[in-house]
Protein backbone atom coordinates (compact mmCIF):
# COMPACT_ATOMS: atom_id res chain seq x y z
CA UNK A 1 0.00 0.00 0.00
CA UNK A 2 1.26 3.93 -0.53
CA UNK A 3 2.26 5.14 2.28
CA UNK A 4 3.30 8.97 3.19
CA UNK A 5 4.19 10.29 6.83
CA UNK A 6 3.23 13.33 8.00
CA UNK A 7 3.55 14.94 11.15
CA UNK A 8 0.81 14.38 13.39
CA UNK A 9 -0.18 18.40 14.42
CA UNK A 10 0.37 21.92 13.70
CA UNK A 11 -0.68 25.30 14.62
CA UNK A 12 -0.63 28.39 12.63
CA UNK A 13 -1.57 31.96 13.20
CA UNK A 14 -4.34 33.08 11.56
CA UNK A 15 -3.73 35.41 8.17
CA UNK A 16 -0.40 33.60 7.74
CA UNK A 17 0.95 30.68 5.74
CA UNK A 18 0.44 27.22 6.49
CA UNK A 19 3.21 25.15 5.37
CA UNK A 20 1.93 21.17 5.99
CA UNK A 21 4.65 18.38 4.81
CA UNK A 22 4.60 15.29 3.63
CA UNK A 23 6.99 12.30 3.03
CA UNK A 24 6.31 10.01 -0.05
CA UNK A 25 9.72 8.12 -0.46
CA UNK A 26 7.58 5.14 -1.94
CA UNK A 27 6.10 6.87 -4.62
CA UNK A 28 6.50 5.37 -8.24
CA UNK A 29 7.01 7.06 -11.24
CA UNK A 30 4.00 7.97 -12.50
CA UNK A 31 1.83 7.95 -8.82
CA UNK A 32 0.43 12.01 -8.36
CA UNK A 33 0.73 13.49 -5.22
CA UNK A 34 -2.89 14.29 -4.05
CA UNK A 35 -4.18 16.65 -0.87
CA UNK A 36 -7.30 16.45 0.82
CA UNK A 37 -8.52 17.85 4.02
CA UNK A 38 -11.60 16.74 6.54
CA UNK A 39 -13.35 19.52 8.68
CA UNK A 40 -14.71 18.29 11.87
CA UNK A 41 -17.80 16.04 11.29
CA UNK A 42 -17.34 16.55 7.33
CA UNK A 43 -16.14 14.38 4.41
CA UNK A 44 -13.31 14.58 3.06
CA UNK A 45 -12.71 17.78 0.52
CA UNK A 46 -10.20 17.48 -2.53
CA UNK A 47 -7.38 20.20 -2.08
CA UNK A 48 -4.86 20.04 -5.21
CA UNK A 49 -2.79 17.28 -6.81
CA UNK A 50 0.46 17.34 -8.69
CA UNK A 51 2.63 14.68 -10.75
CA UNK A 52 6.34 16.57 -10.62
CA UNK A 53 5.71 20.14 -11.34
CA UNK A 54 4.59 23.18 -8.89
CA UNK A 55 0.89 23.57 -8.65
CA UNK A 56 -1.38 26.68 -7.46
CA UNK A 57 -5.32 26.30 -7.22
CA UNK A 58 -7.64 29.43 -5.42
CA UNK A 59 -7.48 26.79 -2.77
CA UNK A 60 -3.50 26.30 -2.26
CA UNK A 61 -0.29 25.66 -3.77
CA UNK A 62 1.93 22.51 -3.99
CA UNK A 63 5.50 22.29 -4.13
CA UNK A 64 7.08 18.52 -4.62
CA UNK A 65 10.58 18.32 -4.36
CA UNK A 66 13.06 17.46 -7.33
CA UNK A 67 13.19 13.47 -6.69
CA UNK A 68 9.51 13.55 -5.57
CA UNK A 69 10.24 12.38 -1.97
CA UNK A 70 8.52 14.64 -0.68
CA UNK A 71 6.09 17.60 -0.80
CA UNK A 72 4.80 20.99 0.99
CA UNK A 73 0.88 22.01 0.82
CA UNK A 74 0.71 25.72 1.47
CA UNK A 75 -2.34 27.94 2.38
CA UNK A 76 -0.90 31.64 1.82
CA UNK A 77 -3.27 33.01 4.17
CA UNK A 78 -4.30 30.72 6.66
CA UNK A 79 -8.15 31.47 8.08
CA UNK A 80 -10.04 29.74 10.84
CA UNK A 81 -11.87 27.79 8.38
CA UNK A 82 -8.95 26.30 7.23
CA UNK A 83 -8.70 24.28 10.97
CA UNK A 84 -8.95 20.62 9.55
CA UNK A 85 -7.02 17.34 9.30
CA UNK A 86 -4.74 17.37 6.08
CA UNK A 87 -4.13 14.37 4.29
CA UNK A 88 -1.09 13.38 2.01
CA UNK A 89 -2.01 10.47 -0.31
CA UNK A 90 -0.24 9.08 -3.65
CA UNK A 91 -1.86 7.34 -6.05
CA UNK A 92 -1.77 6.21 -9.62
CA UNK A 93 -3.54 9.49 -12.39
CA UNK A 94 -7.08 8.33 -12.52
CA UNK A 95 -6.88 5.51 -10.06
CA UNK A 96 -9.42 5.34 -7.54
CA UNK A 97 -7.49 3.46 -4.95
CA UNK A 98 -6.25 6.19 -2.20
CA UNK A 99 -4.71 5.32 0.92
CA UNK A 100 -5.23 7.59 3.38
CA UNK A 101 -2.92 7.92 6.28
CA UNK A 102 -3.42 9.75 9.64
CA UNK A 103 -2.96 12.99 8.40
CA UNK A 104 -1.95 16.17 9.83
CA UNK A 105 -4.02 18.17 12.19
CA UNK A 106 -3.96 22.14 11.05
CA UNK A 107 -5.08 24.31 13.96
CA UNK A 108 -5.37 28.01 13.09
CA UNK A 109 -4.83 29.96 15.97
CA UNK A 110 -6.70 33.91 16.09
CA UNK B 1 -25.76 21.72 -7.39
CA UNK B 2 -26.02 18.98 -4.84
CA UNK B 3 -23.16 16.68 -3.52
CA UNK B 4 -23.17 13.07 -2.21
CA UNK B 5 -25.92 12.50 0.12
CA UNK B 6 -25.66 9.96 2.72
CA UNK B 7 -28.51 8.67 5.41
CA UNK B 8 -28.85 8.06 8.09
CA UNK B 9 -25.94 10.58 9.84
CA UNK B 10 -26.44 8.98 12.75
CA UNK B 11 -27.07 5.44 13.77
CA UNK B 12 -27.24 3.44 17.27
CA UNK B 13 -27.59 -0.24 17.36
CA UNK B 14 -27.35 -2.78 19.39
CA UNK B 15 -24.44 -5.76 18.43
CA UNK B 16 -25.48 -8.64 16.28
CA UNK B 17 -28.29 -6.59 14.92
CA UNK B 18 -28.56 -5.42 11.06
CA UNK B 19 -28.06 -1.76 10.08
CA UNK B 20 -27.56 0.16 6.20
CA UNK B 21 -26.44 2.66 4.88
CA UNK B 22 -28.03 4.47 1.77
CA UNK B 23 -25.89 6.78 -0.79
CA UNK B 24 -26.47 8.95 -3.76
CA UNK B 25 -24.11 10.30 -5.08
CA UNK B 26 -23.51 12.88 -7.83
CA UNK B 27 -25.83 13.33 -10.37
CA UNK B 28 -23.70 11.44 -13.47
CA UNK B 29 -20.72 10.11 -11.17
CA UNK B 30 -19.97 6.95 -12.81
CA UNK B 31 -17.60 6.03 -9.95
CA UNK B 32 -18.69 5.20 -5.93
CA UNK B 33 -16.82 4.48 -3.56
CA UNK B 34 -17.74 3.22 0.48
CA UNK B 35 -15.01 4.27 2.52
CA UNK B 36 -14.73 3.29 6.59
CA UNK B 37 -12.96 6.02 9.14
CA UNK B 38 -12.25 4.54 12.61
CA UNK B 39 -12.09 7.20 15.27
CA UNK B 40 -8.50 8.90 14.81
CA UNK B 41 -7.66 7.41 11.33
CA UNK B 42 -8.29 8.19 7.64
CA UNK B 43 -10.82 6.32 5.77
CA UNK B 44 -10.14 2.99 4.44
CA UNK B 45 -11.53 1.87 1.14
CA UNK B 46 -13.87 -0.85 1.53
CA UNK B 47 -15.50 -1.03 -1.94
CA UNK B 48 -15.67 0.73 -5.66
CA UNK B 49 -18.56 0.74 -8.11
CA UNK B 50 -17.63 1.46 -11.85
CA UNK B 51 -21.57 1.66 -12.79
CA UNK B 52 -23.60 -1.16 -11.12
CA UNK B 53 -20.35 -3.61 -11.29
CA UNK B 54 -18.08 -3.74 -7.74
CA UNK B 55 -14.25 -3.30 -9.55
CA UNK B 56 -12.49 -3.57 -5.85
CA UNK B 57 -14.29 -5.41 -3.02
CA UNK B 58 -10.72 -6.69 -1.67
CA UNK B 59 -11.02 -4.88 1.73
CA UNK B 60 -14.75 -5.42 2.36
CA UNK B 61 -15.17 -8.24 5.46
CA UNK B 62 -17.73 -10.01 3.19
CA UNK B 63 -18.82 -12.55 5.87
CA UNK B 64 -21.09 -9.58 7.22
CA UNK B 65 -20.60 -6.71 4.91
CA UNK B 66 -22.76 -6.83 1.41
CA UNK B 67 -22.87 -3.86 -0.82
CA UNK B 68 -25.38 -3.30 -4.29
CA UNK B 69 -25.40 -0.46 -6.70
CA UNK B 70 -28.78 -1.73 -8.22
CA UNK B 71 -28.93 0.91 -12.04
CA UNK B 72 -25.80 1.98 -11.14
CA UNK B 73 -26.70 5.15 -8.59
CA UNK B 74 -27.55 4.70 -5.64
CA UNK B 75 -26.02 2.42 -2.95
CA UNK B 76 -26.61 0.30 -0.46
CA UNK B 77 -23.91 -0.35 2.61
CA UNK B 78 -25.17 -3.40 4.71
CA UNK B 79 -24.02 -5.38 8.15
CA UNK B 80 -25.39 -8.11 9.16
CA UNK B 81 -24.88 -8.87 12.02
CA UNK B 82 -23.09 -5.87 13.83
CA UNK B 83 -20.05 -5.84 15.96
CA UNK B 84 -18.81 -3.70 18.38
CA UNK B 85 -16.06 -3.37 16.42
CA UNK B 86 -17.84 -1.93 13.31
CA UNK B 87 -18.53 1.31 15.62
CA UNK B 88 -17.28 4.09 13.13
CA UNK B 89 -18.00 6.43 10.57
CA UNK B 90 -18.86 5.12 7.49
CA UNK B 91 -18.21 7.24 4.28
CA UNK B 92 -19.73 7.62 0.92
CA UNK B 93 -18.09 9.23 -1.99
CA UNK B 94 -18.14 9.55 -5.82
CA UNK B 95 -16.21 10.78 -8.99
CA UNK B 96 -17.23 10.96 -12.43
CA UNK B 97 -15.42 7.70 -14.19
CA UNK B 98 -12.34 5.89 -14.02
CA UNK B 99 -9.40 7.83 -15.86
CA UNK B 100 -10.92 11.17 -16.00
CA UNK B 101 -8.73 13.74 -16.13
CA UNK B 102 -9.25 14.92 -12.65
CA UNK B 103 -10.84 12.06 -10.79
CA UNK B 104 -11.41 14.19 -7.84
CA UNK B 105 -13.60 12.31 -5.47
CA UNK B 106 -16.42 13.94 -3.54
CA UNK B 107 -17.42 12.89 0.01
CA UNK B 108 -20.41 12.65 1.53
CA UNK B 109 -20.92 14.01 5.23
CA UNK B 110 -21.22 10.45 6.32
CA UNK B 111 -22.72 7.80 8.79
CA UNK B 112 -21.68 7.35 12.26
CA UNK B 113 -22.23 4.09 13.13
CA UNK B 114 -22.39 3.08 17.36
CA UNK B 115 -22.46 -0.09 18.06
CA UNK B 116 -23.55 -0.73 22.10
Amino acid sequence: DAKTTQPPSMDCAEGRAANLPCNHSTISGNEYVYWYRQIHSQGPQYIIHGLKNNETNEMASLIITEDRKSSTLILPHATLRDTAVYYCVHAMFGNEKLTFGTGTRLTIIP
Amino acid sequence: EAGVVQSPRYKIIEKKQPVAFWCNPISGHNTLYWYRQNLGQGPELLIRYENEEAVDDSQLPKDRFSAERLKGVDSTLKIQPAELGDSAVYLCASSLEAGASNNEQFFGPGTRLTVL
